[in-house]
């Protein structure tokens, strides 16, 4: 079954910095990826969907990249603020649009 | 802005008993699903549900669960003979359409089982 890793489960960067977190996968390249962010307590929110003949897209302060000879998605926040702080969540399509999560990186912006 | 809402926020049930979550997906979409979050640990997919019936779920998904969409706007899930390892948040989320993938979230009920 496709196993999904968020290598880093909490990084913590100061202010106006960018933020880049990681997610890998074994086993078959999906289709597409996408980006949820999760706040405590809070269901996921969507963020970002990139699919495999994308190399990157981006969204304001947010981008992703998607490299299938690695298996791997960087995420980024550029210009972070403590209002960014979260968890972010990868997730893959395992079929019919159910999706598989990684266990997140927790993400902390300092003032 | 159009929203996921799930009742009640937070269910205590004592084990064994059955307990009834309760979604309504947004009014347009047509693929909903249940996931759950047990603390600390990362959301798990449960059951996918389209055009009344379950298109996927998982292996946590057994007879113990049990979907339904009793009308046009509710959707249910329905955990019968509750064990201490259901405790968990419970998150409904629906898509509108086969193409479109994103998920749309709800806030979540948290069910605790003693």
């Amino acid at each position: 079954s496709q196993k999904i890793e968020q290598n880093s489960e909490a990084l913590n960067i100061q202010e106006g910095k960018t933020a880049t977190l990681t997610c890998n996968y074994t086993n078959y390249s999906p289709a597409y990826l996408q980006w949820y962010r999760q706040d405590p307590g809070r269901g996921p929110v969507f963020l970002l969907l990139i699919r495999e003949n994308e190399k990157e897209k981006r969204k304001e302060r947010l981008k992703v990249t998607f490299d299938t000879t690695l298996k791997q998605s960087l995420f980024h926040i550029t210009a972070s603020q403590p209002a960014d702080s979260a968890t972010y969540l990868c997730a893959l399509d395992t079929g019919r649009r159910a999706l598989t999560f990684g266990s997140g990186t927790r993400l902390q912006v300092q003032p | 802005e159009p929203e996921v809402t799930q009742t009640p926020s937070h269910q205590v049930t004592q084990m064994g008993q059955e307990v009834i979550l309760r979604c309504v997906p947004i009014s347009n979409h047509l693929y909903f699903y249940w996931y759950r979050q047990i603390l600390g640990q990362k959301v798990e997919f449960l059951v996918s549900f389209y055009n009344n019936e379950i298109s996927e779920k998982s292996e946590i998904f057994d007879d113990q669960f049990s979907v339904e969409r009793p009308d046009g706007s509710n959707f249910t899930l329905k955990i019968r003979s509750t064990k201490l390892e259901d405790s968990a948040m419970y998150f409904c989320a629906s898509m509108e359409t086969d193409s479109s993938y994103e998920q749309y979230f709800g806030p979540g009920t948290r069910l605790t089982v003693t």
